[in-house]
């Protein structure tokens, strides 16, 4: 079974421009979850999408956004880049909300995107 | 203040020494992960934990969760150059609602040298 896709796998933007990333799920996955990874910040939550829906939302300006395609695949738009928006983006699939008493989640490889 | 603290932050040992990795919290957990990442790549999970005083083994890998469920271990014993990359710790907080949240603890880089 293929794992979590993302693409692109590298970016180069400049201050002031928007982007968009894309994350493919496990087969048969619908819960996608988007994680923002810097050295000084570590792994911290976006946003957690569950049929199409959001269901739950970091502590992120609104310039991060995203949504859920009905064949679950999931996008996250940044607007208005920034240098500290420098990092590596992840996405997480998960089977469902919740998997038995434990919640399990299984990372693509992340975008990494500089800011220039 | 993070959540989930991990100690020590960065461990440099040489080959077949023996190491312990920590996440501690104030707060209970319904579950743990372990996950270990390699440079450029995503992180991998490598365990869960979610009952109070549980043991997994995996290989040379030995996962605690501590009885109260705010803390957790891992021990690698007889380390190699492949246990080399960013382990991180992650949990779901207890009474959390079923949204997906994740919360990571900063991550313990190690290095191991042959």
């Amino acid at each position: 079974k293929a794992g979590v896709t993302q693409t692109p796998r590298y970016l180069i933007k400049t201050r002031g421009q928007q982007v968009t990333l894309s994350c493919s799920p496990i087969s048969g996955h619908r819960s996608v979850s988007w994680y923002q990874q810097t050295p000084g910040q570590g792994l911290q939550f976006l946003f957690e999408y569950f049929s199409e829906t959001q269901r739950n939302k970091g502590n992120f300006p609104g310039r991060f956004s995203g949504r859920q395609f009905s064949n679950s695949r999931s996008e996250m738009n940044v607007s208005t880049l920034e240098l500290g928006d420098s990092a590596l983006y992840l996405c997480a699939s998960s089977l469902e909300l919740r998997q038995g008493p434990s919640y399990e989640q299984y990372f693509g490889p992340g975008t990494r995107l500089t800011v220039t | 203040t993070q959540l989930l603290e991990q100690s020590p932050q960065f461990l440099s040992i040489q080959e077949g020494e023996n190491l312990t990795v920590y996440c501690n919290s104030s707060s209970v957990f319904s579950s743990l992960q372990w996950y270990r990442q390699e440079p450029g790549e995503g992180p991998v999970l490598l365990v869960t934990v979610v009952t109070g005083g549980e043991v997994k083994k995996l290989k040379r890998l030995t996962f605690q969760f501590g009885d109260a469920r705010k803390d957790s271990s891992l021990h690698i014993t007889a380390a190699q150059p492949g246990d080399t990359g960013l382990y991180l710790c992650a949990g779901e907080r207890e009474g959390s609602s079923n949204t997906g949240k994740l919360i990571f603890g900063q991550g313990t880089t190690l290095q191991v040298k042959p």
